[in-house]
């Protein structure tokens, strides 16, 4: 498995603000995700991290609302951009190990994203 | 794409008897299904997965069955204690492009 961290863990933001989510692993992995789970809800993919280009977005997600960076094989962050109350969710970061033989996914702890 | 459906939302058991959470899915491509077990305040984690070409695989209490021609798979935990109580998930992809589809969860609590 992987150790991932997640910063921060949780906040509260401003409407209107952006908030910058960070997703640091412990080893090399293949594949970095960024999913959402809304408050009593499943977790939805919001994009694909790809290290040294741009992310690859899910339908109903835009780079615009949701930069994605991925510098190298261990760091991602995710940008939630002039927030509104409905952006209030879980946003988690998934890693899938380098030379994982199952697809096997790990998830960080996430970020609890409140906003007011 | 992937749709993933799970029954049932909400599962009260008794301290030791067993509990069963059933998924179907959509796309005859998937072939690999995880479940994760997530706490309140918590990330999901990993509890135990199958691959398309095994039938059933074990792990101490827990249990995933697939039927790969109905598509649909199922979580068993057996035995279960107050420990257990939390929010389980299906999912489904297929491991060419690794992006998991999600159920909609249950809600498992165990009474002692």
């Amino acid at each position: 498995s992987a150790v991932i961290s997640q910063k921060p863990s949780r906040d509260i933001c401003q409407r209107g603000t952006s908030l910058t989510i960070q997703c640091q692993v412990d080893s090399q992995v293949t594949m970095m995700f960024w999913y959402r789970q809304q408050p009593g809800q499943s977790l939805t993919l919001i994009a694909t991290a790809n290290q040294g280009s741009e992310a690859t977005y899910e339908s109903g997600f835009v780079i615009d609302k949701f930069p994605i960076s991925r510098p190298n094989l261990t760091f991602s962050t995710l940008t939630v951009s002039n927030m509104s109350p409905e952006d209030s969710s879980i946003y988690l970061c998934s890693v899938t190990p380098t030379g994982t033989v199952n697809t096997e996914a790990f998830f960080g702890q996430g970020t609890r994203l409140t906003v007011v | 794409g992937e749709n993933v459906e799970q029954h049932p939302s909400t599962l009260s058991v008794q301290e030791g008897d067993s509990a069963v959470i059933k998924c179907t899915y959509s796309d005859s491509a998937s072939n690999y299904f995880p479940w994760y077990k997530q706490e309140l305040g918590k990330g999901p984690q990993l509890i135990i997965d199958i691959r398309s070409n095994v039938g059933e695989k074990k792990d101490q209490r827990i249990a995933v069955t697939l039927n790969k021609t109905a598509k649909h798979f199922s979580l068993h935990i057996t035995e279960t204690q107050p420990e257990d109580s939390a929010v389980y998930f299906c999912a489904a992809t297929a491991s060419d492009d690794y992006k998991l589809s999600f159920g909609a969860g249950t809600t498992v609590t165990v009474r002692a």
